[in-house]
């Protein structure tokens, strides 16, 4: 049983394009997360969402919305994707907020050209 | 200044030897510490929680000194399984976590 999963494990894509990535956790826990992990491997937060409700937006452009439907998931929107986009980008899990262990998904690898 | 600060490595040692990591974060008011563990190609995975007081799991022991803003993480008797990126975490005063950009092991046989 996967924990967290996001779709696509790969995304390749033009400048300019807007697309979605998809996550997913069955751990019943009450916090997400979306992080990018850019070419120099530094792994930094993007957002956190407790309940359905954005808690952290760290200065991320607005060309990138999260939506939450239900606590379960939580999905990155991009608008026109540009170069420095391209990156590694990790959803995680946490039973409650920050002081929980956070179970993070495969990633989702994007290049955009 | 990084507000966690890693030496990148890589550290290339054999099987069986003793491998130390150090890394120092600059926001004294930070909460908890931890290392995470990343594979190449594959998501982070805690490790272990870094306690005031020093805590060991098997070959791994994780030392921090809040005085001097610097954790550590030792690993005994090296196995190839270990080769990977450790990731030093800490969680800072608005619960955030911030991540070091890692050490990365390469043991070899």
């Amino acid at each position: 049983d996967t924990a967290v999963s996001q779709t696509p494990k790969y995304l390749v894509t033009q400048m300019g394009n807007d697309k979605s990535i998809k996550c997913e956790q069955n751990l019943g826990h009450d916090t997400m997360y979306w992080y990018k992990q850019d070419s120099k491997k530094f792994l930094k937060i993007m957002f956190s969402y407790n309940n359905k409700e954005l808690i952290i937006n760290e200065t991320v452009p607005n060309r990138f919305s999260p939506k939450s439907p239900d606590k379960a998931h939580l999905n990155l929107h991009i608008n026109s994707l540009e170069l420095g986009d391209s990156a590694v980008y990790f959803c995680a899990s946490a039973k409650q907020g920050w002081g929980e262990t956070q179970y993070f998904g495969p990633g989702t690898r994007l290049l955009v050209l | 200044r990084k507000e966690v600060e890693q030496d990148p490595g890589p550290f290339n040692v054999p099987e069986g030897a003793t491998v130390a990591f150090n890394c120092t974060y600059s926001n004294s008011a930070s909460q908890s510490f931890f290392w995470y563990r990343q594979d190449c190609r594959k998501e982070p995975k805690l490790l272990m929680s870094v306690y005031s007081s020093g805590n060991e799991d098997g070959r791994f022991t994780a030392q921090l000194n809040r005085a001097s803003q610097y954790i550590s993480l030792l690993i005994r008797d090296s196995k190839l399984s270990d080769s990977a990126t450790y990731l030093c975490v800490v969680r800072d005063n608005t619960d955030k976590l911030i991540f070091g950009t890692g050490t990365r092991l390469q043991v070899f046989p």
